[in-house]
């Protein structure tokens, strides 16, 4: 069966510091790639997705995510984040009936 | 562009009501759109695809007559919750997708709707 881990559920980070949310997929061949951030009382919002090519892939909102085969990963990345960044992260993956399969989700929460 | 919103934000009723919540894309016509539900602290799991002019099809576990579909254009959805009861009580979120030239549809999500029944 297809599915998406996340295996952080809430991250921690200092406003600044660097912040890597993990992504696993298990799937049958490479799938559709994404990841999306919820803000409270907002809907998804596409931050980046990797369909085929280059495996380092740059988002809006300075992140970028890193898909790696070998490790069937899909790991999201932000060099400094803000205090804006807080909210709720799902990786999700896509096969060809353009169904979404989301992981759970990793709650990011940024002290000052 | 690609805005979808959905209507209510928010509704409350009584059991063993009806509840229906629209989805709209905005400023593009939807290949299709999904359906999904979403419990406190959970992920999104989805409950169903619907086409315009066709049937809704549901994801296994999700019961086609207390969650009705109606995609009567391509740019409304509908999800009616009827006889609502209180662990129907959830965030309900849909989605409305267009082609990209890559191949894929990609989903945009609406607002949610978070219904409440007491």
């Amino acid at each position: 069966a297809q599915s998406v881990t996340q295996p952080d559920i809430h991250i921690t980070v200092s406003e600044g510091a660097s912040l890597e949310l993990r992504c696993n997929y298990s799937y049958g061949a490479t799938p559709y790639l994404f990841w999306y951030v919820q803000s409270p009382g907002q809907g998804l919002q596409l931050l980046l997705k990797y369909f085929s090519g280059d495996t380092l892939v740059q988002g809006i909102k300075g992140f970028e995510a890193e898909f790696k085969r070998s490790q069937s990963s899909f790991n999201l990345r932000k060099p400094s984040v803000h205090w804006s960044d807080a909210a709720e992260y799902f990786c999700a993956a896509g096969s060809n009936d353009y169904k979404l399969s989301f992981g759970a989700g990793t709650t990011v929460t940024v002290r000052a | 562009g690609a805005v979808v919103s959905q209507h209510p934000s928010r509704v409350i009723c009584k059991s063993g009501t009806s509840v229906k919540i629209e989805c709209r894309s905005l400023d593009f016509q939807a290949t299709t759109m999904f359906w999904y539900r979403q419990f406190p602290k959970q992920s999104l799991m989805l409950m169903a695809t619907s086409n315009e002019g066709s049937k809704a099809t549901y994801e296994q576990g999700v019961e086609k007559d207390k969650f009705l579909i109606n995609h009567a254009s391509l740019t409304l959805s509908t999800l009616t919750v009827t006889s609502a009861h209180p662990e129907d009580s959830s965030f309900y979120i849909c989605s409305a997708s267009r082609p990209l030239t890559s191949g894929w549809d990609e989903q945009f999500f609406g607002p949610g709707t978070r219904l409440t029944v007491l």
